[in-house]
């Protein structure tokens, strides 16, 4: 069983849905991460928690809303989103904000119509 | 410049030679460095940590050259199922991490 858990794998949506991507880990970490991956690009950094806290907001559109209700889910709310959002959505885990290592989930594959 | 470069490849290797390649970052207070493995439309997994001293796993030794700024990865003895991209990662003193584009390497029989 993988440490996280990612739902659902593949999304396909048109650009006035509105759908949520969920993350849960096993792993009893404190922080969470959503990261955006897009073709032949590094991993972009989204929005960052700890211990429920959201830490970080890396200049997202506010299209991409993020939701942490305790320390083992993360949400991410989409709505109205554009073509150029289409990418793979990774979540990450990791005990530690500082100096730990990331465990990430499958992901889930975002088409936007 | 950008934070984290990697050379994106593919660096073609035949079965059984060694591959070595670097990941350059240019934040000189960084404070950790990970390799990933990145298989084709899966997600990243962690690889090892690369630590001050140089470190190996089997097959795999990372080294952090922290005067240059760069982290190796070298592989010996490649397997066809050491195909992947390989993703470098550096995190700063606040713990964010960066990473790099990836390296793509292709192990031919």
């Amino acid at each position: 069983e993988t440490g996280v858990t990612q739902t659902p794998r593949h999304l396909v949506m048109g650009m006035t849905n509105k759908k949520s991507l969920k993350c849960e880990q096993h792993l009893g970490h404190n922080a969470m991460y959503w990261y955006k991956q897009s073709a032949k690009k590094p991993l972009e950094l989204m929005f960052v928690y700890s211990l429920e806290e959201r830490v970080e907001n890396n200049s997202v559109p506010s299209r991409f809303s993020p939701e942490c209700p305790n320390s083992s889910h993360l949400f991410l709310h989409l709505h109205t989103l554009q073509p150029e959002d289409s990418a793979l959505y990774l979540c990450a885990s990791s005990q530690g904000v500082r100096d730990e290592p990331q465990h990430f989930g499958d992901g889930t594959r975002l088409s936007i119509l | 410049r950008k934070e984290v470069e990697q050379d994106p490849g593919p660096f073609n290797v035949p079965e059984g030679a060694t591959v070595a390649f670097n990941c350059t970052y240019s934040n000189s207070a960084s404070q950790s460095f990970f390799w990933y493995r990145q298989d084709c439309r899966k997600e990243p997994k962690l690889l090892m940590s690369v630590y001050s001293s140089g470190n190996e796993d089997g097959r795999f030794t990372a080294q952090l050259n922290r005067a240059s700024q760069y982290i190796s990865l070298l592989i010996r003895d490649s397997k066809l199922s050491d195909s992947a991209t390989y993703l470098c990662a550096v995190a700063n003193s606040w713990g964010k991490l960066q990473f790099g584009a990836g390296t793509q390497v292709v192990v031919t029989p």
